[in-house]
């Protein structure tokens, strides 16, 4: 089976940079995705990583390391409308389609 | 246009009613994914489709039932349910490929279910 492990919380104020750590084990690992879910609302895709490295998009920048099961978020420039929940997903443990969502880690900005 | 919809918004059913839930995507994807999500939960995986053939059952209990009618469309009926199904159910859809791609699942809005 795969496992995830991230933080249940983290609170920030406006302005400054978080980083949101994710562990996991699976067999079969495809990659590592990152979604974002405001209260009331459907996840919405950030970013995935396949291979080893820091993917960058706007704000947001994705890190994986493969080979220590690992992973993270770090939002720059942060904003009150940044608070919401943040969940890393696996692909893979059961084919590629398989996706196993971590816990979530709910991020409150302050201003 | 990146949007999936479903519907209905919410339903209210009783445990010995029969209702299917829709979702629709025009976006040519071929994966279509059913999740199911407890209030402070991450979604879990129920189903997913390939190609429109049933390709992941997560164990889901036999009161849902999926069904892809074609490459555009993803229902679930349910029937019988108990009051623990309760919750929010998510579809997504992505492109059926390996790779940064084919890894974006665009998720519907939910249907927020109410078993009594």
């Amino acid at each position: 089976g795969q496992s995830l492990e991230q933080p249940s919380e983290v609170t920030a104020v406006e302005g400054a940079i978080v980083q949101i750590n994710c562990t996991y084990q699976t067999s079969g690992f495809y990659g590592l995705s990152w979604y974002q879910q405001h209260d009331g609302g459907a996840p919405t895709f950030l970013s995935y990583n396949a291979l080893d490295g820091l993917e960058e998009t706007g704000r947001f920048s994705s890190f994986l390391s493969r080979s220590d099961s690992y992973g993270y978020l770090l939002l720059q420039e942060l904003q009150t409308k940044d608070s919401a929940s943040y969940f890393c997903a696996v692909r893979g443990g059961g084919g590629y389609q398989k996706v196993t969502f971590g816990i979530g880690t709910k991020l409150q900005v302050i201003p | 246009d990146t949007e999936v919809t479903q519907t209905p918004k919410h339903l209210v059913m009783g445990m010995t009613n029969k209702k299917s839930l829709k979702c629709e995507q025009h976006m040519g994807h071929r994966a279509m994914y059913w999740y199911k999500q407890k209030a402070k939960k991450p979604p879990e995986l129920m189903f997913v489709y390939s190609y429109e053939k049933l390709s992941i059952n997560e164990s889901v209990p036999s009161r849902f039932s999926p069904e892809c009618p074609n490459s555009s469309l993803l229902n679930l009926h349910l029937h019988a349910l108990q009051p623990e199904d309760s919750a929010l159910y998510l579809c997504a859809s992505s492109q059926e490929k390996s790779g940064g791609v084919g890894e974006t699942q665009y998720f519907g809005p939910g249907t927020r279910l109410l078993v009594l």
